[in-house]
């Protein structure tokens, strides 16, 4: 089945320990971003990588860091998260190389920072 | 940059009556344009798209859209609602030269009443 899968789907941690969330897509997408979901202010993109090694900031990158290794992987890391980082995070794909693609999105991933 | 304003974070809608989404852009070169759909506890999906050609779109569930470059607008419309049409509705802008970095509307929550 054609996914994106995201890890862990639900996680309360405290300020400043790191944390990593996974996203891995069986599609074969070049494109994978990141967004944080918050009441209000819809879908904001933190970063996006137009393929390996390829990876750029988004809107609120500040506090995030990403890699792209391999094809299938885009984790997010947090490396001292702060209250503020408390939201629903998404991590989506796209099969397109050229722009105007369909996103398929994962579950989503619900943190809390206490 | 790009930027979407939608018009109404909340829409009432009787059964069977019209819906209408309103969602108007800014962006210095074409726009790809996108409506996505998420139902309660899970990610978005998308209804339609707009990146070049015919400004009438149609998509998924009886949903349509109209590209107009003179309103900088790309409402969604159906013209009968169901009570499955309950969701949060999200507008999208990437530009057509920096595609990567989409941006999200804040949402417009549906409720459809019998």
């Amino acid at each position: 089945e054609a996914q994106v899968t995201q890890n862990p789907r639900y996680l309360i941690t405290v300020t400043g320990k790191k944390l990593t969330v996974t996203c891995s897509q069986n599609m074969n997408h070049e494109y994978m971003s990141w967004y944080r979901q918050d009441p209000g202010l819809g879908l904001r993109q933190i970063y996006y990588s137009m393929n390996v090694e390829v990876t750029d900031k988004g809107d609120v990158p500040e506090g995030y860091k990403v890699s792209r290794k391999e094809k299938r992987n885009f984790p997010l890391i947090l490396e001292s998260p702060s209250p503020n980082q408390t939201s629903l995070y998404f991590c989506a794909s796209s099969l397109s190389s050229l722009g105007g693609g369909e996103l398929f999105f994962g579950e989503g991933s619900r943190l809390t920072v206490l | 940059a790009q930027s979407v304003t939608q018009l109404g974070s909340h829409v009432s809608v009787s059964e069977g009556a019209l819906v209408l989404l309103r969602c108007n852009y800014s962006s210095s070169v074409p726009p790809y344009l996108f409506w996505y759909v998420q139902y309660p506890n899970q990610g978005l999906q998308l209804l339609l798209k707009y990146t070049t050609g015919a400004t009438l779109v149609k998509g998924i569930n009886g949903f349509e859209a109209e590209f107009k470059k003179s309103e900088t607008s790309f409402h969604l419309t159906k013209p009968s609602a169901h009570m499955s049409d309950a969701a949060e509705y999200f507008c999208a802008v990437s530009e057509s030269d920096s595609w990567g970095k989409l941006q999200f509307g804040a949402g417009t929550q549906v409720v459809v009443t019998p």
